[in-house]
C-alpha cells in the first residue's frame, strides 16, 4: 500500500540555520505530493503541493522538489525563524486513492 | 469563507458516556474526512464521505465509533461508551472532491475521557 516516511522529530535548530526534513514515499501509482504544517491549537494547513515529477513547490521560504527516481520530496528552508516552529507532515495521494496518506509528522523547534 | 467548523472545541466526558462531535465542511466541498490525532499515534485516518455517502471507513475502530453525514452541511462522529484511550484531538477536513484535492482542516475537537 501507499506509505510516507519522514524524518523523526523533534528537530531543534537555532534561528537562521538551514532546515531539511526528509520525506520518502512508496506507491504503485503516480502521486501528487504535499507538505502540510500544523501550528499548536490548529489543524494542519497546506504548505504547498506538487502534482508532477521533477517540479518544485514552494511557499513562505520552504521548498521541495518531487524526485520520482528517488521517490523523495524533502522539505528545505535556507534560514528558519522562531515562527516556523510547528509540526510538518509529508503526504501523498494518487489517482487510485480516495484520500491523502500522511506521514508521521516532524516537529520542528526553532530557538531564538 | 469561514473554513471548516468543528464543535465543540473541547469536550470532557466520563468513562462510559457518549460523545458526539460535529463538523461543518466548507460550503461547496463534497468530501469530508475525519482523523484522530494523538502524540503516540500521530494523525490517523478514520473515515471519508463524498456527496454524503460513506466511501472509506477503514480507519474506524470496529466498535463504539460511528460517523454520519445526514446533509451536505454537516457530519457527526459519535463515540459510544467512551474510554480513556479515546482521548485525542479529532480533526475534520473537507476538500472539493476528495482524491488528490487539497484537504482543509478544522481546528479540531479535543476530547478528554476521565
Amino acid at each position: 500500500g501507499d506509505s510516507v516516511t519522514q524524518t523523526e522529530g523533534p528537530v531543534t535548530l537555532s534561528e537562521g540555520t538551514s532546515l531539511t526534513v526528509n520525506c520518502s514515499y512508496e506507491t504503485k501509482q503516480y502521486p501528487t505530493l504535499f507538505w502540510y504544517v500544523q501550528y499548536p491549537g490548529e489543524g494542519p494547513q497546506l504548505l504547498f503541493k506538487v502534482p508532477k515529477a521533477n517540479e518544485k513547490g514552494s511557499n513562505r521560504g520552504f521548498e521541495a522538489t518531487y524526485n520520482k527516481e528517488a521517490t523523495s520530496f524533502h522539505l528545505q528552508k535556507a534560514s528558519v525563524q522562531e515562527s516556523d516552529s510547528a509540526v510538518y507532515y509529508c503526504a501523498l495521494s494518487d489517482r487510485s486513492n480516495n484520500r491523502i496518506f500522511f506521514g508521521d509528522g516532524t516537529q520542528l523547534v526553532v530557538k531564538p | 469563507n469561514a473554513g471548516v467548523i468543528q464543535t465543540p472545541r473541547h469536550k470532557v466526558t466520563g468513562k462510559g458516556q457518549e460523545a458526539t462531535l460535529w463538523c461543518e465542511p466548507i460550503s461547496g466541498h463534497s468530501a469530508v474526512f475525519w482523523y484522530r490525532q494523538t502524540i503516540v499515534q500521530g494523525l490517523e485516518f478514520l473515515t471519508y464521505f463524498r456527496n454524503q455517502a460513506p466511501i472509506d471507513d477503514s480507519g474506524m475502530p470496529k466498535e463504539r465509533f460511528s460517523a454520519q453525514m445526514p446533509n451536505q452541511s454537516h457530519s457527526t462522529l459519535k463515540i459510544q461508551s467512551t474510554q480513556p484511550q479515546d482521548s485525542a484531538v479529532y480533526l475534520c477536513a473537507s476538500s472539493l472532491e476528495g482524491g488528490q484535492d487539497t484537504q482543509y482542516f478544522g481546528p479540531g475537537t479535543r476530547l478528554l475521557v476521565l
